[in-house]
């Protein structure tokens, strides 16, 4: 498998601008989750999906965010309008619930930049 | 409350010495995971060793091995003989999750220690 595997890489937008950052977890895992990571806040868990349905979403900032998940390969955020305090790396991983392999697997982010 | 602490910001040791990171957590759930990741400077998160709460040996692969005291609700990782290549952000996290099905949380991650390794 390829691993999770996010886009774009990087994404440099004006304030204002709608953002969208995606997503293609690793396939069979039914767990998929959105991390923020800045210097001030670490990693912050944004929302996560188990079975394509969100489960928690009490981590997204405001309600400029939102996050889909139509099917089981497919997630996105989107970020509506963009703020520069929303600049950050935007980790999303996947991964199952069992006992011996409940470890998250994560993409390799996408850096936002909001200027 | 913050669940995962890791009380070491930065951290500088000589090549092939043994390195302990530290991390405590804060959890009433029985049944949790505990994990630590590596995040070098290109910034990808790689994990590297994971600890059931109801694993009665403590986890290892290679020269990681995570010293779990649950009754003190710890979860050390120790790498033996460092290489300037283990020079990283670590990240210690926790999964609470019913592991009989039920629904499982998301990973919380604490701050991280900056290790940086010597020559």
């Amino acid at each position: 498998d390829a691993g999770v595997i996010q886009s774009p890489r990087h994404e440099v937008t004006e304030m204002g601008q709608e953002v969208t950052l995606r997503c293609k977890p690793i396939s069979g895992h039914d767990y998929l989750f959105w991390y923020r990571q800045t210097m001030m806040r670490g990693l912050e868990l944004l929302i996560y999906f188990n079975n394509n349905v969100p489960i928690d979403d009490s981590g997204m900032p405001e309600d400029r965010f939102s996050a889909k998940m139509p099917n089981a390969s497919f997630s996105t955020l989107k970020i509506q309008p963009s703020e520069p305090r929303d600049s950050a790396v935007y980790f999303c991983a996947s991964s199952l619930v069992h006992p011996e392999g409940p470890e998250a697997f994560f993409g390799q982010g996408t850096r936002l930049t909001v200027v | 409350a913050q669940k995962i602490t890791q009380t070491q910001p930065g951290m500088f040791v000589q090549e092939k010495e043994a390195v302990t990171l530290d991390c405590t957590y804060d959890t009433s759930d029985p049944s949790y995971g505990l994990f630590w990741y590596k995040q070098p400077s290109s910034g990808e998160m790689i994990f590297l060793i994971y600890q059931g709460s109801y694993d009665q040996q403590n986890a290892t692969e290679g020269r990681y091995s995570l010293n779990f005291q649950k009754a003190r609700k710890s979860a050390n990782l120790v790498i033996s003989a460092s290489q300037l290549g283990d020079s990283a952000m670590y990240f210690c996290a926790m999964r609470e999750a019913p592991w009989d099905g039920g629904g499982a949380d998301g990973l919380t991650f604490g701050k991280g220690t900056h290790l940086i390794i010597q020559p």
